[in-house]
């Protein structure tokens, strides 16, 4: 079925330095959501790309959607020690019902 | 504003041991979900109920049965707890199961399984 790959696993950055993470399927994705887990948290809804090619933004955070709607990105600028936590890329699929398919996440780490 | 509620917040059961975990959300939400979260393996779906009265099997439904109570409320059961059920597990809730809705997750339960 159709699965989501996220890269990283890990990510270690110095404070200010800029953070990206990937997300790819084999198969034409529907929509991308995109989730952020604080340590010790619960997954927070950040985002959804629907159209190929879109970009949205979000302070420091920018997200695409590729246009072949079979990648995406999540892209910080300037990282903060606030940026620290998980972040998720999901994305919904047809398997009787409508699920929501999460990616394994990357983990990022700030050092101040 | 609430949200999605779960209890317990810990729990450490033996081998064996039943338990059920609960789950509440108020945004008048028709679809409610349980997850499993182990360390670099993201979320598992576990169980699911599209809307009131109906319940279906996720990615990982082996060892736990699930029950819609009403509207509000998900309870997860574990019948015969084992180890490798150990995990953090999370509830979530979304307006419908449909493309383009996102998802409103619990504090998570941590359960231990000795």
């Amino acid at each position: 079925g159709q699965q989501v790959m996220q890269i990283p696993q890990y990510q270690h950055v110095q404070e200010g330095e800029d953070f990206t993470t990937y997300c790819n399927s084999s198969t034409t994705l529907s929509n991308i959501q995109w989730y952020k887990q604080r340590p010790g948290g619960h997954p927070v809804f950040l985002i959804q790309l629907v159209k190929s090619g879109e970009v949205k933004k979000q302070k420091r955070l920018t997200f695409q959607f590729g246009e072949a709607k079979k990648n995406s990105s999540l892209h910080i600028t300037a990282t903060q020690t606030t940026d620290v936590g998980t972040y998720f890329c999901a994305s919904w699929r047809w398997a009787g019902s409508y699920q929501l398919t999460f990616g394994k996440g990357t983990k990022l780490s700030v050092i101040p | 504003n609430a949200g999605v509620t779960q209890t317990p917040k810990f729990q450490v059961l033996k081998t064996g041991q039943s338990m059920t975990l609960q789950c509440a959300q108020d945004m008048n939400h028709n679809s409610m979900y349980w997850y499993r979260q182990d360390p670099g393996m993201g979320l598992r779906l576990i169980y699911y109920s599209a809307s009131e009265g109906t319940t279906d099997k996720g990615e990982v439904p082996n060892g736990y049965n699930v029950s819609r109570l009403n509207k509000r409320e998900f309870s997860l059961r574990l019948e015969s707890a084992a180890p490798s059920q150990t995990s953090v597990y999370f509830c979530a809730s979304s307006l419908e199961t449909h493309s383009n809705q996102p998802q409103h997750f619990g504090d998570g339960t941590r359960l231990s399984i000795l």
